[in-house]
């Protein structure tokens, strides 16, 4: 069965502190990769997302990810965070049936 | 607007009550799935339906149930088995001919066991 794993439950950092949070899965085949986000209170929303071409995806908000297939890992970066960042941030990943299976989740909370 | 509609917002129960989660879509999606999420652990998938009149257990099945008798509704039923009910479910949608691969969340039930 497929899993996915983050790397750190909780992260604090200082505005303007790069952030980078791993994300690695464990399936053989074909996947699709995401990040979603939820801030306090709201619901999930789709940060960026993977399913080929350019391994460097970029998506909403300045985040990035990267996907390495060699390493089963798909890390999400952003060079200078914002105290608007403070959220919880979820891996997810598709195997080729569709099934998404999320990640436990790492919380971020940026300090002004 | 599509959209998932999941109702009610806020549920609680009696211990040794079933009680019933409703997720509708009419975004047309085939597959539905429902996942628990707890703090610290994430979402977790309890089941999920690729196609009506059929669904697959996810990873803690044990003490749900579920029904697809129409592409639109995929109802969780919380039976008096689950042991720990108390958390936020949440219902999603997908289809795979959506331009974004898009999956689509609900707002979320919260159960609470009194």
């Amino acid at each position: 069965a497929q899993s996915v794993s983050q790397h750190n439950h909780h992260v604090i950092l200082s505005e303007a502190a790069s952030l980078e949070l791993g994300c690695n899965y464990s399936y053989g085949g074909t996947v699709n990769l995401f990040w979603y986000v939820q801030y306090p209170g709201q619901h999930l929303q789709l940060l960026l997302k993977y399913f080929s071409g350019d391994p460097l995806v970029k998506g909403i908000k300045g985040f990035e990810a990267e996907f390495i297939k060699s390493k089963f890992s798909f890390n999400l970066r952003k060079p200078s965070v914002q105290w608007s960042d403070t959220a919880e941030y979820f891996c997810a990943v598709t195997d080729s049936w569709g099934k998404l299976q999320f990640g436990a989740g790492t919380q971020v909370v940026v300090t002004p | 607007d599509g959209g998932i509609t999941q109702s009610p917002k806020y549920l609680f129960r009696k211990e040794g009550q079933n009680v019933t989660l409703s997720c509708e879509q009419n975004l047309n999606h085939d597959a539905m799935y429902w996942y628990r999420q707890d703090p610290g652990q994430g979402l977790r998938l309890i089941y999920y339906s690729q196609i009506v009149n059929d669904f697959q257990k996810g990873d803690i099945a044990e003490g749900y149930s579920v029904s697809r008798e129409k592409k639109e509704s995929f109802p969780l039923t919380v039976t008096s088995a689950q042991k720990n009910p108390t958390a936020f479910y949440l219902c999603a949608s997908h289809s795979e001919g959506s331009s974004n691969y898009g999956y689509t969340f609900g707002s979320g039930t919260r159960l609470t066991v009194v």
